[in-house]
């Protein structure tokens, strides 16, 4: 069964520093996005990308934050200069519109991200 | 705005029981999705159950059920015959559209033996 995939699966980083977390979503999806969850919170959406473009995104969205599809399959969301506040878990989920299943996402297993 | 309410912070179940996991929603939308993800302790997230607001039948999918109550904006998970692996937190969710998710704050189900 085709699923979205994601590297790495945990990484530690020093506060300041630049962070690419990338996907690989399914193959024939069309929308693509980036999640984040803080430990023990909710799953907050961050943005939304498709034909190329960002669809659209939050206020957590910042200018530290920007997502680029490089190629045809790689999804990558970067994080110019880490705050420890950004320590979170980033789910990658792609989706693609069907009847059975109407517009439903599939995640990732997720980038779990440390800032010390 | 579109808003998901779960008002079970956390929930106990008898093995082989059922259990309904509360949800309702907010939306002003005519057509939207309603959708229930698992995430157990390994921090994944695992698609259960999709129901379009148009459907009139009550989604199913295997043991889970959505009990859609468009009226009452609610669309509560119902688990039969609970087993010891469907412990984990379950969110709630839904989507307006296309381009955005908007879950709850989820409820942490833990089935008994």
């Amino acid at each position: 069964e085709p699923e979205v995939t994601q590297t790495p699966s945990h990484q530690v980083t020093q506060m300041g520093q630049e962070v690419i977390l990338r996907c690989v979503p399914i193959s024939n999806h069309l929308y693509f996005y980036w999640y984040r969850q803080i430990l023990g919170q909710k799953v907050e959406f961050l943005v939304s990308f498709y034909n190329n473009e960002i669809s659209e995104k939050s206020e957590i969205f910042d200018d530290q934050f920007s997502v680029e599809r490089p190629d045809g399959s790689n999804f990558t969301l970067k994080i110019r200069s880490t705050k420890l506040e950004d320590s979170a878990m980033y789910f990658c989920a792609s989706t693609r519109w069907n009847r059975a299943t109407g517009n439903t996402i599939y995640f990732g297993e997720g980038s779990w991200l440390t800032v010390v | 705005a579109q808003k998901i309410t779960q008002t079970q912070p956390g929930m106990f179940v008898q093995e082989k029981e059922a259990v309904t996991l509360d949800c309702t929603y907010d939306t002003s939308d005519q057509s939207y999705g309603l959708f229930w993800y698992k995430q157990p302790s390994s921090g994944e997230m695992i698609f259960l159950i999709y129901q379009g607001s148009y459907d009139e039948q009550n989604a199913t999918e295997g043991r889970y059920s959505l009990n859609f109550q468009k009226a009452r904006k609610s669309a509560n998970l119902v688990i039969s015959a609970s087993q010891l692996g469907d412990s984990a937190m379950y969110f709630c969710a839904t989507c307006p559209g296309t381009y955005k998710y908007i879950f709850g704050t989820g409820t942490r189900l833990k089935v008994l033996a």
